[in-house]
């Protein structure tokens, strides 16, 4: 089965900063996908950013961007010049290419310090 | 463009009640999956839904079942509530030929007491 652990709980940066969040995941799959989430207090999960595996480039949206370590499994988000509407559970979440279902990992919280 | 809707937005019911949950996909979507967040956790998968059929379903026992619509739309169904299903229930849709990225509902919150 797979896994995907995210080992820090809390987080927390300062406005305009950079920070990275972790996540690593436990599969046997060659073929999959790599999703961040973001749920704010309205808890709406809203898309952050998607990697497909078989891509070596590391994903980018605007302020956003991944660190993709296949070998490694590891998927790390960070977040550049920091704001405060960033403040938000982040969750990673993992789909194999042949599966239907999004594996989550217990997701990290961050706070940003004006 | 309508994202996906969910309603209600919070209910509360008694065990051993039964409850209906609803979502309707983002236009264009076709598929529909179902996941359970309890409360400082990462959301569950519970099952999905394709051409009105189940397609996939996570580790949930048959208490939970579901439907979806000619439309698309789709409802989870809980029987004999008990406390531990206390959560909040987000609906996901997507487009089977783009399965793999999913898009969430505002959610339901559900309290059992």
């Amino acid at each position: 089965a797979q896994t995907v652990t995210q080992s820090q709980p809390e987080m927390s940066v300062q406005e305009a900063e950079t920070v990275t969040l972790s996540c690593t995941y436990d599969t046997s799959e060659s073929d999959y996908y790599l999703f961040w989430y973001k749920q704010p207090p309205s808890r709406q999960m809203i898309l952050v950013i998607r990697q497909e595996a078989y891509k070596q480039q590391n994903a980018t949206e605007n302020r956003f961007s991944v660190n993709f370590q296949k070998a490694a499994k590891s998927f790390s988000l960070k977040i550049s010049d920091s704001q405060l509407g960033d403040a938000a559970m982040y969750f990673c979440a993992y789909i194999k290419n042949a599966g239907n279902m999004l594996t989550f990992g217990g997701g990290t919280r961050l706070m940003v310090k004006p | 463009d309508a994202g996906v809707t969910q309603s209600p937005t919070h209910l509360i019911k008694t065990r051993g009640q039964q409850v209906t949950l609803r979502c309707s996909p983002k236009s264009g979507h076709d598929t529909v999956s179902w996941y359970q967040q309890a409360l400082g956790q990462g959301p569950q998968f519970i099952f999905q839904y394709y051409e009105e059929e189940e397609r996939q379903r996570g580790n949930f026992p048959d208490r939970f079942s579901g439907h979806q619509f000619p439309n698309y739309s789709s409802e989870l169904n809980v029987n004999a509530l008990l406390l531990g299903d206390s959560a909040l229930y987000l609906c996901a849709s997507s487009l089977r030929s783009r399965v793999k990225t999913q898009y969430f509902g505002p959610g339901t919150r559900l309290l059992v007491l």
